[in-house]
């Protein structure tokens, strides 16, 4: 599979602690954005990161890419009860057109 | 703000029926996307579509699966003879640029339960 897989499946802390979540994927990629989904909803976009950049940052998100590596993590700092969700990553490979990978999710808990 | 929409919110089928999904991609956006997700698994690639045509496949979309878009606003996903195993929830997707440089926007889902 030439998915993204995140790890840890599932993540349970208490509010106001950071959350860090990874994806490791196995082919070149053009960019890798995180996605979030509410139980039973849509995903919903968080951030794009490409290929030539390091790291990203977005109000309390964070997120890396090591494309030596082929992994990315992304990190919610001050976690609050609304971030419960799951959050995947999607790839976007390099020579493949208009087609995006995504992973099994983490299932975040933040407890109030 | 523009959104996705997607209907029906939830179907149940009889297993070899035919069900049509319907969606409305954003109105200025040119690439379309199915995904499905079974049981709040991992979102699964099935089709993406751009400039009137199939851009790409995945080995789920066989040929029990086709799209069009058949007034220029609307983006359907059938399923020509359903089995049990369809029974998930399908997103529709859309983007002004593609993954190049765009993120995706979905919809709420279509739930189908195949019986």
């Amino acid at each position: 599979s030439q998915q993204g897989e995140e790890d840890p499946q599932a993540l349970s802390i208490q509010e106001g602690e950071n959350a860090t979540m990874n994806c490791s994927y196995k082919t070149s990629i053009n960019n890798l954005q995180w996605y979030r989904q509410n139980s039973g909803r849509g995903l919903v976009h968080l951030i794009l990161i490409r290929s030539n950049e390091r790291e990203k940052h977005s109000g309390r998100l964070r997120v890396t890419l090591d494309t030596s590596k082929k992994s990315s993590s992304l990190l919610i700092t001050a976690s609050r009860a609304a971030d419960t969700a799951s959050y995947f990553c999607a790839t976007y490979l390099l020579y493949n057109f208009n087609k995006f990978y995504f992973g099994s999710g983490t299932k975040l808990n933040v407890k109030p | 703000e523009p959104e996705v929409t997607q209907t029906p919110s939830h179907q149940v089928t009889q297993m070899g029926q035919e069900v049509i999904l319907r969606c409305v991609p954003i109105s200025n956006h040119l690439y379309f996307y199915w995904y499905r997700q079974i049981l709040g698994q991992k979102v699964e690639f099935l089709v993406s579509f751009y400039n009137n045509e199939i851009s790409e496949k995945s080995e789920i979309f066989d040929d029990q699966f086709s799209v069009e878009r058949p007034d220029g606003s609307n983006f359907t996903l059938k399923i020509r003879s359903t089995k049990l195993e369809d029974s998930a929830m399908y997103f529709c997707a859309s983007s002004a640029s593609g993954g190049n440089t765009g993120e995706l926007f979905f919809g709420e889902g279509s739930r189908l339960t195949v019986l």
